[in-house]
């Protein structure tokens, strides 16, 4: 099983809709990220959490929330979704102790909005 | 602004045809470069930190280098399993942990 692991792998909802992506880890991170990647503009932060009461803003939060339900759980909500939100949304866990930085990422939430 | 530019954008090889890619940055603080592969529907998976100027790691037929304003990916007599898209991030001063990531450089090594 991945350490990382994100659902739905694929989803297709309309304008308007509002859509969870599911993260759950078992790697015992308390660090956890939330990233989009869109062609030729690389992976962007989206939200960030340190720990179940730390939930802090990345470069672009806008139309996004998020919830840390528990260490190993951390979801991103679109309360109304848009068509530029189309996009490979990545969750990613880091580990504070091992002081590397080294994110390691679930396989990624494709989402179209239409 | 931060900023970490990759290039080329995407590069063609023949097996055996050693190359190099490039990754750019200008930052406040750097505090460790990465470099990560990426193969289609997957999710990054690590390569390589370098934490200082002059600094080099190695594995298998990569090897990152690093000088004060760019890294380099060496890629010696690639095979075609090197194909991915590699992607470069750097580690800001400070206790964020936060990555910011260049665009990608989308590597194929043709039999």
């Amino acid at each position: 099983d991945a350490d990382v692991t994100q659902t739905p792998r694929n989803r297709i909802t309309k304008t308007g809709k509002r859509i969870m992506l599911e993260c759950s880890q078992t790697k015992g991170h308390d660090r956890m990220y939330w990233y989009r990647q869109d062609p030729g503009l690389g992976l962007r932060l989206i939200y960030y959490s340190f720990d179940v009461k730390d939930i802090n803003k990345g470069e672009i939060s806008d139309g996004y929330s998020v919830s840390r339900q528990a260490q190993a759980k951390f979801s991103l909500s679109l309360e109304s979704a848009i068509p530029n939100q189309t996009a490979l949304y990545f969750c990613a866990t880091s580990d504070p102790r091992r002081n590397t930085g080294e994110l390691f990422f679930g396989e990624g939430s494709r989402l179209t909005v239409l | 602004e931060d900023q970490v530019t990759q290039s080329p954008e995407a590069l063609r090889l023949q097996e055996g045809e050693s190359s190099s890619l490039n990754c750019s940055y200008t930052v406040s603080g750097l505090r460790g470069l990465f470099w990560y592969r990426q193969d289609p529907g997957k999710g990054p998976e690590f390569l390589f930190t370098l934490y200082s100027a002059g600094e080099e790691k190695e594995k298998e037929r990569l090897k990152a280098t690093l000088t004060k304003k760019e890294s380099f990916l060496h890629i010696t007599a690639p095979k075609p399993e090197d194909s991915a898209t590699y992607l470069c991030a750097v580690r800001l001063s400070g206790n964020t942990g936060k990555l910011i990531f260049g665009q990608g450089t989308t590597l194929q090594v043709k039999p």
